[in-house]
C-alpha cells in the first residue's frame, strides 16, 4: 500500500533542470517528506525532507503544495552524477517505528551528456 | 565530513562460513541500524540499536544474524552460518534520535 506515487522514470540532460514530481493524496499531519536517491549495489544517499515550507541544501530544492498533497524535487545543473532512482517516502518526525522504511520503485532519473 | 562507513564493501562467503561486517555510524549518532536488501523482499530491518542498547531485533532473522555494538562508534553483524539465501546488500545506517536516517554504501554479500 504505497502512500506516494511518482514516474517510473525521467530523463534529462547534462546541465538542465529536472522536476521530479511525487504525489501523497493522503499524508497526516505529522509526516515529512523525505528524498533520497540510490544507484544500484549502493545505500540510499538522502536528499533533503520537509514538512509544510519549501526547503532547499546543497543538493536539492523541494517545493512542497500548500495543501501537502504533492511536492517536487528540483535539481538544477545535473550531472552524470546525479543518474539514480529518486524515492519520495512519508515519515514521521521520530518515535514509533519510522526506522521502518519501505521504498517503492521510485523515479529512475537517466542523464545523457 | 564522515558518513556512515561499511567494510567490506564486497564479500563472498561459501555456504556455512561465518562473515562479519562492520559498520561505523556518523559521529554524535545515537541510532544504529542494519538492514537487508533486496529486489524481491526491499528494506528489511535486522537490528536497531540506541545507545548501544538493542532496542530491536528483526524476529525473522534471530538464527543466525547477530548484531553488536561494542561502542558509540562501531559495530558488527555476524552472519553464522551463511546461506545462499543471504546473497543480499547489507546496509548499516545511523541517525539520531529518530530523525534522518543516514545509510552506509553497503556491503555486497555473495554466498556461494
Amino acid at each position: 500500500d504505497a502512500k506516494t506515487t511518482q514516474p517510473d522514470s525521467m530523463e534529462s540532460t547534462e546541465g538542465e533542470t529536472v522536476h521530479l514530481p511525487c504525489s501523497h493524496a493522503t499524508i497526516s499531519g505529522n509526516e515529512y517528506i523525505y528524498w533520497y536517491r540510490q544507484v544500484p549495489l549502493q545505500g540510499p544517499e538522502y536528499v533533503t525532507h520537509g514538512l509544510q515550507q519549501n526547503t532547499t541544501n546543497s543538493m536539492a530544492f523541494l517545493a512542497i503544495a500548500s495543501d501537502r498533497k504533492s511536492s517536487t524535487l528540483i535539481l538544477t545543473h545535473v550531472s552524470l552524477r546525479d543518474a539514480a532512482v529518486y524515492h519520495c517516502i512519508l515519515r514521521v518526525g521520530s518515535g514509533g517505528s519510522n526506522y521502518k522504511l519501505t521504498f517503492g520503485k521510485g523515479t529512475l532519473l537517466t542523464v545523457t551528456p | 565530513d564522515a558518513g556512515v562507513t561499511q567494510t567490506p564493501r564486497h564479500e563472498v562467503a561459501e555456504k556455512g562460513q561465518t562473515i562479519i561486517l562492520k559498520c561505523e555510524p556518523v559521529s554524535g549518532h545515537n541510532d544504529l541500524f542494519w538492514y537487508r536488501q533486496t529486489k524481491i523482499q526491499g528494506l528489511e530491518l535486522l537490528s536497531y540499536f540506541r545507545s548501544k542498547s538493542l532496542m530491536e531485533d528483526g524476529g525473522a532473522f534471530k538464527d543466525r544474524f547477530k548484531a553488536e555494538m561494542l561502542n558509540s562508534s562501531f559495530s558488527t553483524l555476524k552472519i553464522q552460518p551463511t546461506e545462499p539465501k543471504d546473497s543480499a546488500v547489507y546496509l548499516c545506517a545511523s541517525s539520531f534520535s529518530q530523525n534522518t536516517l543516514y545509510f552506509g554504501a553497503g556491503t555486497r554479500l555473495s554466498v556461494l
